[in-house]
């Protein structure tokens, strides 16, 4: 069955440090999001694309933040100077549409800034 | 925003024991999702609501949205260890949306014991 795939499970970084999270969505997608989880709070939406464009983001996702799609497979989320409020569990997820239809979530990155 | 209120916030039963997890909305709810998440890892899908009144299930587990639908409901009949996890229930951000973005609860963690 597809899945979605994330790498690293595990990145550890100091603060300051450019850090690039990698994704690759289910093969037939076309929409693509990533959201974060800090230790024992809720699941937040980032930011979502679609035909190479950013169609939404949160306030959570500032200029510290892009995305970008380089290929025909990878999804990528970069963070350009972490902070220590950026260690998270980090969430790639893809669907064939948007609006109502089903997200698949990756396995997630664990972002740790020391 | 979207606001989803989990209750209980964590659940311990007996193997072979009937449970029900609750996600009250603020708002009126268009796509309804549930998500299971062990403790570190990925959320995996369960099942999607979108209709007032619409029951789904899968194995032992049973998802409903009510008539008003501003609150789901999520059933486990014969409760196994295999359904320990973080059950968490996520929302569309309002009608008709084609952006995707989902808010989430807190999630209810349940410990089923043998």
């Amino acid at each position: 069955e597809p899945e979605v795939t994330q790498t690293p499970s595990h990145q550890v970084t100091q603060m300051g440090q450019e850090v690039i999270l990698r994704c690759v969505p289910i093969s037939n997608h076309l929409y693509f999001y990533w959201y974060r989880q800090i230790l024992g709070q809720k699941v937040e939406f980032l930011v979502s694309f679609y035909n190479n464009e950013i169609s939404e983001k949160s306030e959570i996702f500032d200029d510290q933040f892009s995305v970008e799609r380089p290929d025909g497979s990878n999804f990528t989320l970069k963070i350009r100077s972490t902070k220590l409020e950026d260690s998270a569990m980090y969430f790639c997820a893809s669907s064939v549409t948007s609006g109502a239809d089903t997200q698949y979530f990756g396995p997630g990155t664990r972002l740790t800034v020391l | 925003s979207q606001e989803l209120e989990q209750s209980p916030q964590s659940l311990i039963v007996q193997e072979g024991k009937n449970l029900t997890i609750n996600c009250t909305s603020s708002k009126t709810l268009y796509g309804l999702y549930w998500y299971k998440q062990k403790y570190g890892e990925g959320l995996i899908f369960l099942m999607m609501l979108q209709k007032g009144g619409e029951e789904k299930s899968h194995e032992k587990i049973t998802a409903k949205l009510d008539e008003k639908k501003q609150q789901s409901s999520l059933h486990i009949t014969a409760s196994q260890p295999s359904h320990a996890g973080i059950y968490l229930c996520g929302a569309a951000g309002s009608r008709g949306s084609t952006l995707g973005r989902l808010y989430f609860g807190r999630g209810t963690q349940l410990t089923v014991w043998p």
